[in-house]
Protein backbone atom coordinates (compact mmCIF):
# COMPACT_ATOMS: atom_id res chain seq x y z
CA UNK A 1 0.00 0.00 0.00
CA UNK A 2 1.95 3.00 -1.31
CA UNK A 3 0.73 5.87 0.38
CA UNK A 4 3.07 8.44 -0.85
CA UNK A 5 3.45 8.35 -4.96
CA UNK A 6 5.79 9.91 -7.16
CA UNK A 7 5.12 8.69 -10.33
CA UNK A 8 7.73 9.94 -12.34
CA UNK A 9 11.42 8.48 -11.93
CA UNK A 10 13.04 10.55 -13.43
CA UNK A 11 13.18 14.50 -15.17
CA UNK A 12 15.81 15.97 -17.40
CA UNK A 13 15.92 19.74 -17.07
CA UNK A 14 18.13 22.57 -19.13
CA UNK A 15 19.69 24.58 -16.71
CA UNK A 16 18.05 27.73 -15.98
CA UNK A 17 14.88 26.49 -16.42
CA UNK A 18 12.19 25.27 -14.16
CA UNK A 19 11.95 21.93 -12.22
CA UNK A 20 8.74 20.55 -11.50
CA UNK A 21 8.58 17.15 -9.30
CA UNK A 22 4.96 15.83 -8.48
CA UNK A 23 3.65 13.82 -5.41
CA UNK A 24 0.44 12.50 -4.57
CA UNK A 25 -0.84 10.76 -1.43
CA UNK A 26 -3.34 8.60 -0.44
CA UNK A 27 -3.63 9.12 3.32
CA UNK A 28 -5.82 12.00 4.89
CA UNK A 29 -4.32 12.27 7.94
CA UNK A 30 -1.49 13.26 6.52
CA UNK A 31 -1.00 16.48 7.51
CA UNK A 32 3.03 17.95 7.15
CA UNK A 33 4.93 17.37 3.86
CA UNK A 34 8.89 17.61 3.39
CA UNK A 35 11.21 17.14 0.33
CA UNK A 36 14.66 15.35 0.57
CA UNK A 37 17.39 15.67 -1.87
CA UNK A 38 19.48 12.49 -2.11
CA UNK A 39 23.47 12.33 -3.47
CA UNK A 40 24.77 8.89 -4.30
CA UNK A 41 26.54 6.88 -1.20
CA UNK A 42 25.09 9.80 1.24
CA UNK A 43 21.74 9.87 3.24
CA UNK A 44 19.08 11.93 2.58
CA UNK A 45 19.05 16.12 2.93
CA UNK A 46 16.05 18.28 4.51
CA UNK A 47 15.05 20.44 2.06
CA UNK A 48 11.60 22.60 2.57
CA UNK A 49 8.60 21.03 4.18
CA UNK A 50 5.31 22.43 4.34
CA UNK A 51 2.33 22.23 7.11
CA UNK A 52 -1.03 20.82 5.61
CA UNK A 53 -2.34 24.62 6.82
CA UNK A 54 -0.63 26.84 3.73
CA UNK A 55 -0.86 25.97 0.21
CA UNK A 56 2.84 27.47 -0.95
CA UNK A 57 6.37 27.69 1.33
CA UNK A 58 8.70 29.26 -0.56
CA UNK A 59 12.71 29.26 0.51
CA UNK A 60 15.17 31.03 -2.22
CA UNK A 61 14.99 28.73 -5.47
CA UNK A 62 12.46 26.28 -4.07
CA UNK A 63 8.60 26.17 -3.63
CA UNK A 64 6.41 23.65 -2.14
CA UNK A 65 3.08 24.01 -3.21
CA UNK A 66 0.19 22.26 -1.54
CA UNK A 67 -3.33 20.70 -2.90
CA UNK A 68 -4.89 19.49 -0.34
CA UNK A 69 -8.27 18.78 -2.25
CA UNK A 70 -6.30 16.70 -5.02
CA UNK A 71 -3.78 14.99 -2.18
CA UNK A 72 -1.32 16.43 -4.54
CA UNK A 73 1.94 18.63 -3.53
CA UNK A 74 4.66 19.85 -6.15
CA UNK A 75 8.40 20.91 -5.85
CA UNK A 76 9.41 23.65 -8.06
CA UNK A 77 13.10 24.78 -8.67
CA UNK A 78 14.05 27.85 -10.59
CA UNK A 79 16.14 28.30 -11.95
CA UNK A 80 17.71 24.93 -11.66
CA UNK A 81 21.31 24.31 -11.43
CA UNK A 82 23.81 21.68 -12.48
CA UNK A 83 24.22 20.87 -8.78
CA UNK A 84 20.48 20.01 -8.34
CA UNK A 85 21.00 16.76 -10.04
CA UNK A 86 19.77 14.41 -7.37
CA UNK A 87 17.17 11.81 -6.55
CA UNK A 88 14.45 13.86 -4.68
CA UNK A 89 11.96 12.08 -1.95
CA UNK A 90 8.77 13.51 -1.28
CA UNK A 91 7.97 12.32 2.47
CA UNK A 92 4.38 12.86 4.54
CA UNK A 93 3.80 12.62 8.05
CA UNK A 94 1.06 12.82 11.07
CA UNK A 95 1.04 15.26 14.26
CA UNK A 96 1.78 13.74 16.83
CA UNK A 97 3.28 11.26 15.89
CA UNK A 98 7.04 11.95 16.38
CA UNK A 99 7.49 13.12 12.63
CA UNK A 100 7.27 9.09 11.65
CA UNK A 101 8.00 9.41 7.73
CA UNK A 102 6.52 7.58 5.32
CA UNK A 103 8.28 8.70 1.55
CA UNK A 104 7.55 8.23 -2.04
CA UNK A 105 9.88 6.02 -4.60
CA UNK A 106 11.50 9.03 -5.58
CA UNK A 107 12.72 10.87 -8.60
CA UNK A 108 15.84 11.62 -10.30
CA UNK A 109 16.47 14.79 -11.53
CA UNK A 110 19.27 15.89 -13.85
CA UNK A 111 20.07 19.23 -14.92
CA UNK A 112 21.98 19.59 -17.91
CA UNK A 113 24.17 22.12 -19.29
CA UNK B 1 27.43 20.90 14.79
CA UNK B 2 28.03 17.17 13.78
CA UNK B 3 25.89 15.03 11.69
CA UNK B 4 24.31 11.49 12.65
CA UNK B 5 27.16 8.95 11.94
CA UNK B 6 26.89 5.56 11.05
CA UNK B 7 29.36 2.51 10.50
CA UNK B 8 30.07 0.80 8.78
CA UNK B 9 29.74 2.08 5.61
CA UNK B 10 29.57 -0.85 3.29
CA UNK B 11 28.75 -4.67 4.57
CA UNK B 12 28.98 -7.56 2.20
CA UNK B 13 27.89 -11.11 4.08
CA UNK B 14 26.71 -14.40 3.11
CA UNK B 15 23.26 -15.24 3.54
CA UNK B 16 22.31 -16.81 6.99
CA UNK B 17 25.34 -14.78 8.65
CA UNK B 18 24.46 -12.10 11.02
CA UNK B 19 25.38 -8.50 11.21
CA UNK B 20 25.21 -4.79 13.67
CA UNK B 21 24.66 -1.41 12.30
CA UNK B 22 25.86 1.15 14.44
CA UNK B 23 24.45 4.56 14.42
CA UNK B 24 25.25 7.71 16.96
CA UNK B 25 22.66 10.67 16.50
CA UNK B 26 23.23 14.39 16.96
CA UNK B 27 23.63 15.15 19.95
CA UNK B 28 19.93 16.25 21.63
CA UNK B 29 18.17 14.56 19.75
CA UNK B 30 15.52 12.73 21.50
CA UNK B 31 14.41 10.41 18.41
CA UNK B 32 16.52 8.08 16.62
CA UNK B 33 14.75 5.92 13.04
CA UNK B 34 16.02 3.11 11.46
CA UNK B 35 15.41 3.08 7.63
CA UNK B 36 15.74 0.22 5.33
CA UNK B 37 16.00 1.60 1.40
CA UNK B 38 15.92 -0.93 -1.01
CA UNK B 39 16.85 -0.28 -4.33
CA UNK B 40 15.02 1.99 -6.31
CA UNK B 41 12.52 2.48 -3.69
CA UNK B 42 12.36 5.19 -1.12
CA UNK B 43 13.47 4.67 3.07
CA UNK B 44 10.53 2.65 4.80
CA UNK B 45 10.55 2.69 8.44
CA UNK B 46 11.90 -0.22 10.35
CA UNK B 47 11.97 0.58 13.98
CA UNK B 48 11.34 4.67 16.06
CA UNK B 49 12.99 5.17 19.37
CA UNK B 50 12.08 8.01 21.79
CA UNK B 51 15.42 8.08 23.94
CA UNK B 52 15.76 4.57 25.10
CA UNK B 53 12.46 3.58 24.24
CA UNK B 54 10.84 2.03 21.47
CA UNK B 55 7.49 3.32 20.17
CA UNK B 56 6.98 2.19 16.41
CA UNK B 57 8.35 -1.80 15.26
CA UNK B 58 5.37 -1.99 13.36
CA UNK B 59 7.39 -3.13 10.39
CA UNK B 60 10.47 -4.65 11.80
CA UNK B 61 10.72 -7.76 10.77
CA UNK B 62 11.07 -9.46 14.65
CA UNK B 63 12.26 -13.25 13.36
CA UNK B 64 15.22 -11.72 12.51
CA UNK B 65 16.20 -7.82 13.18
CA UNK B 66 16.34 -6.07 16.60
CA UNK B 67 17.53 -2.89 17.28
CA UNK B 68 17.98 -1.30 20.88
CA UNK B 69 19.46 2.30 21.72
CA UNK B 70 21.12 1.66 25.15
CA UNK B 71 21.34 5.28 27.56
CA UNK B 72 19.07 6.73 24.92
CA UNK B 73 21.75 8.01 22.19
CA UNK B 74 23.60 5.47 20.72
CA UNK B 75 21.65 2.81 18.63
CA UNK B 76 22.57 -0.69 17.08
CA UNK B 77 20.30 -2.71 14.52
CA UNK B 78 21.11 -6.20 13.94
CA UNK B 79 20.18 -8.91 11.53
CA UNK B 80 20.55 -12.80 12.39
CA UNK B 81 19.91 -14.47 9.96
CA UNK B 82 20.52 -12.18 6.75
CA UNK B 83 18.66 -13.45 3.79
CA UNK B 84 19.33 -12.21 0.27
CA UNK B 85 16.18 -9.78 0.40
CA UNK B 86 17.84 -7.60 2.86
CA UNK B 87 20.27 -6.30 0.56
CA UNK B 88 19.49 -2.58 1.25
CA UNK B 89 20.91 0.94 2.50
CA UNK B 90 20.00 1.18 6.25
CA UNK B 91 19.82 4.73 7.27
CA UNK B 92 19.81 5.64 10.70
CA UNK B 93 17.95 9.18 11.24
CA UNK B 94 17.91 11.83 14.37
CA UNK B 95 15.09 14.26 15.19
CA UNK B 96 14.70 16.99 17.68
CA UNK B 97 10.59 16.08 18.06
CA UNK B 98 9.05 13.92 20.42
CA UNK B 99 5.82 11.64 20.72
CA UNK B 100 2.84 13.47 22.24
CA UNK B 101 3.56 17.51 21.07
CA UNK B 102 2.05 18.02 17.73
CA UNK B 103 5.34 20.09 16.65
CA UNK B 104 6.84 18.43 13.33
CA UNK B 105 10.68 19.11 12.89
CA UNK B 106 12.78 17.59 10.05
CA UNK B 107 14.73 14.25 10.53
CA UNK B 108 18.49 14.27 10.05
CA UNK B 109 19.77 11.62 8.35
CA UNK B 110 23.38 9.74 8.26
CA UNK B 111 25.68 8.53 5.63
CA UNK B 112 23.68 4.66 5.16
CA UNK B 113 25.33 1.02 5.17
CA UNK B 114 25.08 -0.44 2.15
CA UNK B 115 24.81 -4.10 2.84
CA UNK B 116 25.17 -6.73 0.72
CA UNK B 117 23.73 -10.54 1.13
CA UNK B 118 25.34 -13.28 -1.12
Amino acid sequence: DQQVKQNSPSLSVQEGRISILNCDYTNSMFDYFLWYKKYPAEGPTFLISISSIKDKNEDGRFTVFLNKSAKHLSLHIVPSQPGDSAVYFCAASVAGTASKLTFGTGTRLQVTL
Amino acid sequence: EAGVAQSPRYKIIEKRQSVAFWCNPISGHATLYWYQQILGQGPKLLIQFQNNGVVDDSQLPKDRFSAERLKGVDSTLKIQPAKLEDSAVYLCASSLVRLGTSATYEQYFGPGTRLTVT
